[in-house]
Parts: structure tokens; C-alpha cells; sequence
């Protein structure tokens, strides 16, 4: 079973606007990661957020964390042609476990 | 500097046919993982190993066996392929257990198995 899911699965805007997907989760966590995939390519990492942190940023991303609500959502600012791609969000809920994957918000930025 | 190196990239299985995903990481992690991902969904963990010679379950174990014999090879061995198991394959690695230092995973390109 998947603990994060994103919203909304899909997305597409204009180039230079602003795009949000959120992230929820089931269980309490030690820190929520974002990852960008390329299409046919790897995840890249994006940016991490630890359970006692709330905002980070990092570039054109801005990553919030909600854990009483456990959700998070990842902003990009002024988006360009080149952030098409799909982010997912991930959650590491320690105690060795690897981190847990949600489906994906699939982003396309039209030029 | 490779990173993680995932081989082959492409490869058609028969049902019951077995094979073997190499991965290799040159980064001197001692944590290396396997995901698959299917269409539309996230990853899900299938074994992932600590460090050399110990190795635990995942999320979706069956069908699959894994061996940490040195730390920069971690394989993915399929014993007897499904239909069920086409899939995209990823290996991973980092620097320490993501829940302590919540260092990045690095991840490799992947593997496109097709079990017909």
C-alpha cells in the first residue's frame, strides 16, 4: 500500500506560472521527500523536509509540512517547459524502513 | 563518477524464464535498495540490504531474491518470471538510513523488464 498520495495525479499549466501539488500520508514520519522523474529516467532528488520543519526552499521550490494534518505540497515557482515531468512524494518513517513512494502527480509545462 | 549503474536496460522475458538486474553504486553507500514501478504509480520497495551480507524484505518481495556479498553490488535475481512482474526496475543507494540522517537516496536509470 502506497503511504503518500499526491493530488491532483495530473497537471497542466502555462510556462511562468505557478504549479502546487500536495502530498498526504497515513503514518507519523522523520522526514517527507520530493523526487522529479523525467520521462523513461530515474528519480532525482529534490528536496527534503524534516517532521520538525515546516517550510523549506530550495530554488523555485518551496516545500511546506503540515504533520498534524500529515500533508505536504511542494510549490514551483514561474514553471518552464523544462519542469514537465512527474514529482513524487516520499516518506521515511524510519526505524530502517525505506522510504514509501505515493503515485505521482504528473506535471506538464506548456511553452 | 557513475553513481548507481543499472544493467540491462531493456530485456523480454519468457514465463518462467529467470534472470538477473545487476546494480552497482560507486559512491560507497552502504544502503542500496530495489523498487519496481508500474504504470501510473509510485515506487514500491521490492528487498534492500544495509550492508554487506544482510539483506531484508520489502514491500512486494515474492517472486524475487537479492544477495549483499560486497558493498557496491546489490543484483535482483527473478526465479521463475511472471507476467506480473513486468515492470520499470529501480536500484538505489545512499549514505545511511534515510530515518536517522535523512541523507539523499540516488537512484538509477532503470530496467525495463517484459515477462510475455
Amino acid at each position: 500500500s502506497q503511504q503518500g498520495e499526491e493530488d491532483p495525479q495530473a497537471l497542466s499549466i502555462q510556462e511562468g506560472e505557478n504549479a502546487t501539488m500536495n502530498c498526504s500520508y497515513k503514518t507519523s514520519i522523520n522526514n517527507l521527500q520530493w523526487y522529479r522523474q523525467n520521462s523513461g529516467r530515474g528519480l532525482v532528488h529534490l528536496i527534503l523536509i524534516r517532521s520538525n520543519e515546516r517550510e523549506k526552499h530550495s530554488g523555485r521550490l518551496r516545500v511546506t509540512l503540515d504533520t498534524s494534518k500529515k500533508s505536504s505540497s511542494l510549490l514551483i515557482t514561474a514553471s518552464r517547459a523544462a519542469d514537465t515531468a512527474s514529482y513524487f512524494c516520499a516518506t521515511d518513517a524510519g526505524a530502517g524502513n525505506m522510504l514509501t513512494f505515493g503515485g505521482g502527480t504528473r506535471l506538464m509545462v506548456k511553452p | 563518477n557513475a553513481g548507481v549503474t543499472q544493467t540491462p536496460k531493456f530485456q523480454v522475458l519468457k514465463t518462467g524464464q529467470s534472470m538477473t538486474l545487476q546494480c552497482a553504486q560507486d559512491m560507497n553507500h552502504e544502503y542500496m535498495s530495489w523498487y519496481r514501478q508500474d504504470p501510473g504509480m509510485g515506487l514500491r520497495l521490492i528487498h534492500y540490504s544495509v550492508g554487506a551480507g544482510i539483506t531484508d524484505q520489502g514491500e512486494v518481495p515474492n517472486g524475487y531474491n537479492v544477495s549483499r556479498s560486497t558493498t557496491e553490488d546489490f543484483p535482483l535475481r527473478l526465479l521463475s518470471a511472471a507476467p506480473s512482474q513486468t515492470s520499470v526496475y529501480f536500484c538505489a543507494s545512499s549514505s545511511s538510513i534515510q530515518g536517522h540522517s535523512g541523507n539523499t537516496i540516488y537512484f538509477g536509470e532503470g530496467s525495463w523488464l517484459t515477462v510475455v
